[in-house]
């Protein structure tokens, strides 16, 4: 079965430094991989996705992902925290597309 | 282009009691999900629709929770009795098909506490 793990529940940077958030997948082939943010009292929002190509994806914000397949990893990037980033990240993992399974989570907290 | 509504945002309840949330997805998007969002954790799937037909129900717990979207617009999820452990937010998303190439779309949740 597919699963995500998020190794870090909780991730502090100071505005201005560079982020990176950890995501780990299982998926048996060629995985469909997304990154939404939740910001308090929203919806989840789609930060970007991966499907078979380039492993370099481009999203909103400045955020981009890198897919490894021999690392079974898609770690989420920005250069330069803004407070307004300041929300949970959620990496996720898709047969085909239509049914997500979520990792737990990344709680980022932005020090001004 | 209006989002994922959902309805109430918030419901307290006692154990037992039923309780009913409402979702209008976006327009034309013809597959519809719930998930569920026990505090701290990630969404996990109860069912999602195509069109009026439910594809996939395995995690909804048939004993006490039901779906329907019976137009194949708007969906409504039902608790029958509910118990402390269903306190979570439970998320309505759509999109356009149910291809690979699909964005999901959320509504911002209604958030259950079950005392």
């Amino acid at each position: 079965a597919q699963s995500v793990t998020q190794p870090d529940a909780r991730v502090t940077v100071s505005e201005g430094a560079s982020l990176q958030l950890r995501c780990k997948y299982s998926y048996f082939g060629t995985p469909y991989l997304f990154w939404y943010v939740q910001y308090p009292r929203q919806g989840l929002q789609l930060l970007l996705k991966y499907y078979p190509g380039d492993p370099v994806v481009q999203g909103v914000n400045g955020f981009e992902a890198e897919f490894s397949k021999s690392n079974s990893s898609f770690h989420l990037r920005k250069a330069s925290v803004h407070w307004s980033d300041w929300a949970v990240y959620f990496c996720a993992v898709s047969d085909m597309g239509y049914k997500l399974t979520f990792g737990t989570g990344t709680s980022l907290l932005v020090d001004p | 282009e209006a989002g994922v509504t959902q309805s109430p945002r918030y419901a307290v309840l006692q154990e037992g009691q039923a309780v009913s949330f409402w979702c209008d997805p976006i327009s034309g998007h013809d597959t519809l999900y719930w998930y569920q969002q026990p505090r701290d954790q990630g969404p996990q799937l109860l069912v999602y629709f195509r069109d009026e037909a439910v594809i996939d129900n395995s995690q909804l717990p048939s004993d006490r929770f039901s779906a329907v979207r019976p137009k194949g617009t708007n969906s409504t999820l039902k608790i029958q009795s509910a118990k402390q452990g269903d306190t979570a937010t439970y998320l309505c998303a759509s999109s356009r098909d149910w291809t690979s190439q699909n964005t999901l779309y959320f509504g911002a949740g209604t958030r259950l506490s079950v005392l």
